[in-house]
Order: structure tokens, then sequence, then C-alpha cells
């Protein structure tokens, strides 16, 4: 298993401002996953992060609007560029171990007024 | 393209009953299935894998089945608590070749288990 620490849990921000998003994981993993799950729907892939590369965005996902950073094989961050209120989501980290058994970090809850 | 669909989208119980929540997909090849647990505005819990070559995986009151050719899954809870209440997500893992990996999530079954 993996344990993956996310953060900030939650955050209230400002529309046109940038957060960005933490995750640490106890292991080292060569692939990353961003998901994103606006409110009562379910989870849409972002981006699959790999250490030493760029990012592989999902349609729809763009680099400018959700900058990732994979500096190595246990930390990556996701960034929420340029916010608007249709950016309030539920923002989730994600990786795989040997078995393809996928584990998730707590979320970040982002609240864009 | 995979999409997997959950039944019921809601549910409330008294504590004791069991449970029975559904999970179809539309594509047999898959590589696993998922079950999660997600409380409201938090992360993803694992609770169970049942690898494409397996039935069924238990823990503790919980029990998934998985018959890939038909393309569903249940998981089954066994004298449900007020603690259960929960969103649970089913997800399968692609085995094609062009979505190899790929994770499919349904929308989740909301469970209420009131005392």
């Amino acid at each position: 298993s993996a344990v993956i620490s996310q953060k900030p849990s939650r955050d209230i921000c400002q529309r046109g401002t940038s957060l960005t998003i933490q995750c640490q994981v106890d292991s080292q993993v060569t692939m990353m996953f961003w998901y994103r799950q606006q409110p009562g729907q379910s989870l849409t892939l972002i981006a699959t992060a790999n250490q030493g590369s760029e990012a592989t965005y999902e349609s729809g996902f763009v680099i400018d609007k959700f900058p990732i950073s994979r500096p190595n094989l246990t930390f990556s961050t996701l960034t929420v560029s340029n916010m608007s209120p249709e950016d309030s989501s539920i923002y989730l980290c994600s990786v795989v171990d040997g078995t393809f058994e996928a584990f998730f970090g707590q979320g970040t809850r982002l609240t864009v007024v | 393209k995979q999409e997997v669909t959950q039944i019921p989208a809601a549910l409330s119980v008294p504590e004791g009953e069991n449970l029975v929540l559904n999970c179809s997909f539309t594509d047999s090849a898959i590589y696993n299935l998922q079950w999660f647990r997600q409380d409201p505005g938090k992360g993803l819990t694992s609770l169970l894998l049942i690898q494409s070559s397996q039935r069924e995986q238990t823990s503790g009151r919980l029990n998934a089945s998985l018959d890939k050719s038909s393309g569903r899954s249940t998981l089954y809870i066994a004298a449900s608590q007020p603690g259960d209440s929960a969103t649970y997500l089913c997800a399968v893992r692609s085995d094609r070749g062009s979505t190899l990996g790929r994770l499919y999530f349904g929308r989740g079954t909301q469970l209420t288990v009131w005392p």
C-alpha cells in the first residue's frame, strides 16, 4: 500500500488567483495521477505525471491552466491557475502499487469566490 | 468507451441491515476492479481490490464479487453501522490496448445508515 499526504486539505480562493496543491508519497512511484471531482460528479483524470518528463494531459485539460511539477519519485504539485468559480472542485492525487491497486490522497477541497 | 454505472444512487437504511451495492461496466476487458469509500469533501479510501481472474474478495464485513463476463460487481456490507455512512465508488481499470491502465469511475452510491 501507499500513504499519500496531500495539502492543503481545503482552501477558499479569489477568482483570478492560483493555488498550488502538493502531494507527497511515502514510497517511490513511477507515475502520479491528478484527478478532479466536480460537485456531485465522479472523478475525472486531469493528467499523469512522470518524473523527469512533461505531464500527459487528458482531453479538455491544458498545461497553462493546470501546470504540474514532478521533481522526484515521491512528490508532485498541481497548480490551478487563473481560477474561476467553475474550478471549485475536489482535487485528488493518486498512485498505484505493483498490483495496480490505486491509492488516493485526502483531497483538496477548493472553493473559488 | 468504458462506462461504469452504480445503482442505487442513494440508499438510506436503519442500522443492522445487510446491504448490496451494484456496479456494472460496459467493457469486460478489465485488469481489475476496485471499491472505494469517500467521506464528504475527502479523498478516497480503498476498500477492496479484485483482480480480473478473481471472483470475490472479503475484508471484515465487506465482500465484493466480480462477474467479468457479464460486466457486474456487487459490494455486500453486512450488519451496517452508522459509521458506514459515506459514498461508495466503483472503479474499473482498463485492459484494452488503447486505454490500457486507465481507471474509470462510477458516480457512486451515497449510503446513509441511521441509528
